[in-house]
């Protein structure tokens, strides 16, 4: 079956504006995780979404947002970018907080 | 906040050998998980573990979910190239089922 996808890949953006990232999860998972990864700060929850609602947050600013569809689609999105939000999103699907599956993440980059 | 404290940091080895990293918390988890992430990818699961004591393998795999519930093992057995990456453990937190990471364990194999 599928796996995780996210799109796009790749991304650059100049501080400022605003970013939409898409993950579509393996079919029949109704949880949806979002993560930041950089090197310095390794892997940082971001806000979890199951059957549409918010779940969990981590303690990132309002800039950063999400949301799920009735297809358990999610997207996140970043507002006012800064260049301290250069990372690699990553989104993880699980049936519910057992064996997450992550995609291969949307790299994106502040300039 | 709650912290995982992987190490080692990194491991350089040569091939055939075994290696054996931990993660240790002073929060107790649910659930235990580890991951492997190569470049460019998302981390793939590797093992999960459900109840404290219990001891999973998969292949040359072995993980413990320590008795406390505050700690965790991954051993990989006779080593080859492709387990050169990064292995990640997180746990799941019983307050909140929020997930969170180590700062992983990058493992070198010397040719």
């Amino acid at each position: 079956k599928a796996g995780v996808t996210q799109t796009p890949r790749y991304l650059i953006k100049t501080r400022g504006q605003q970013v939409t990232l898409s993950c579509s999860p393996i079919s029949g998972h109704r949880s949806v995780s979002w993560y930041q990864q950089t090197p310095g700060q390794g892997l940082q929850f971001l806000f979890e979404y199951f059957s549409e609602t918010q779940r969990n947050k981590g303690n990132f600013p309002g800039r950063f947002s999400g949301r799920q569809f009735s297809n358990s689609r999610s997207e996140m999105n970043v507002s006012t970018l800064e260049l301290g939000d250069s990372a690699l999103y990553l989104c993880a699907s699980s049936l519910d907080r057992e064996g997450y599956t992550f995609g291969s993440g949307t790299r994106l980059t502040v300039v | 906040g709650q912290q995982l404290n992987q190490s080692p940091q990194s491991m350089f080895i040569q091939e055939g050998e075994d290696v054996s990293m931990n993660c240790t918390s002073s929060s107790i988890f649910n659930t235990w998980l580890w991951y492997k992430q190569d470049p460019g990818e998302g981390p793939v699961l590797l093992i999960a573990l459900y109840k404290a004591g219990e001891l999973t393998s998969n292949g040359r795999l072995t993980a413990q979910f320590g008795i406390t519930r505050k700690d965790s093992f991954l051993n990989i057995s006779a080593s080859i190239p492709s387990d050169v990456g990064i292995y990640f453990c997180a746990g799941l937190t019983p307050r909140d089922d929020k997930i969170i990471f180590g700062k992983g364990t990058r493992l070198h194999i010397l040719p």
